[in-house]
């Protein structure tokens, strides 16, 4: 199986600040059509979790441009510029690129 | 609007039996695979499994394989998640979720309880 490890487990942010979340998978997701199978996913308290950004780096519906995918192979980050109060909550990764897909730790993010 | 719907909270014992079903609405079912995803109360996110509606297509986390099936009744747009045989370790919030990856909407889960 792929082991996806994020970093940090918490995140305590300013209002307005930037916030980095990092995401490695033991094996490249970097497929041979040139797409890295990394999602993120945002779960806000007792919610289900949503879509951010899928293919490593495309924003999904109606995700702000705060939100920017980067990275490639097994390092990848989520940058989130300007964090607003509905910012909060866990943020996970997730490999596509083969069965079982598997999720990262989670990292909690909130506001100082 | 593209939604999941999902069937309500389960109260179960160990060794019974428990189908849970996740409802899809507002586009064609039967061209995206529905994913089911676990969470234990106050833990991660875990894959259960997927299917594929068009053809009933499964795949199955190998932790799980054997002791729950996926199925699909395309007539009606609707996926399940079956136990034979529960076990107080499957308790969990169960969602279902539109796709293979790239899982962009998701039901509001169902919370599955098994005492001992």
């Amino acid at each position: 199986d792929i082991v996806m490890t994020q970093s940090p487990l918490s995140l305590p942010v300013s209002p307005g600040e930037s916030a980095s979340i990092s995401c490695r998978s033991s094996q490249s997701l970097l497929y041979s059509n040139g797409y890295n199978y990394l999602d993120w996913y945002l779960q806000k308290p007792g919610q289900s979790p949503q879509l951010l950004i899928y293919l490593g780096s495309i924003r999904a519906s109606g995700v702000p441009d705060r939100f920017i995918g980067n990275g490639s192979g097994t390092d990848f980050t989520l940058e989130i510029s300007r964090v607003e109060a509905e910012d909060v909550g866990v943020y996970y990764c997730m490999q596509g690129q083969q069965t079982p897909l598997t999720f990262g730790g989670g990292t909690k993010v909130d506001l100082k | 609007e593209v939604q999941l719907v999902q069937s309500g909270t389960e109260v179960k014992k160990s060794g019974e039996s428990l189908t849970i079903s996740c409802k899809g609405s507002g586009y064609s079912f039967r061209n995206y695979w529905i994913t089911w995803v676990r969470q234990v109360p106050g833990r991660g996110l875990e894959w259960v499994g997927r299917i594929d509606p068009s053809d009933s297509q499964t795949r199955y986390s190998p932790s799980l394989q054997g002791h729950v099936t996926i199925s699909t009744d395309a007539s009606i747009f609707t996926a399940y998640l079956h136990w034979n045989n529960l076990k107080a370790s499957d308790t969990a919030v169960y969602y279902c979720a539109k796709g293979a990856y790239a899982l962009d909407v998701w039901g509001q889960g169902t919370t599955v309880s098994v005492s001992s």
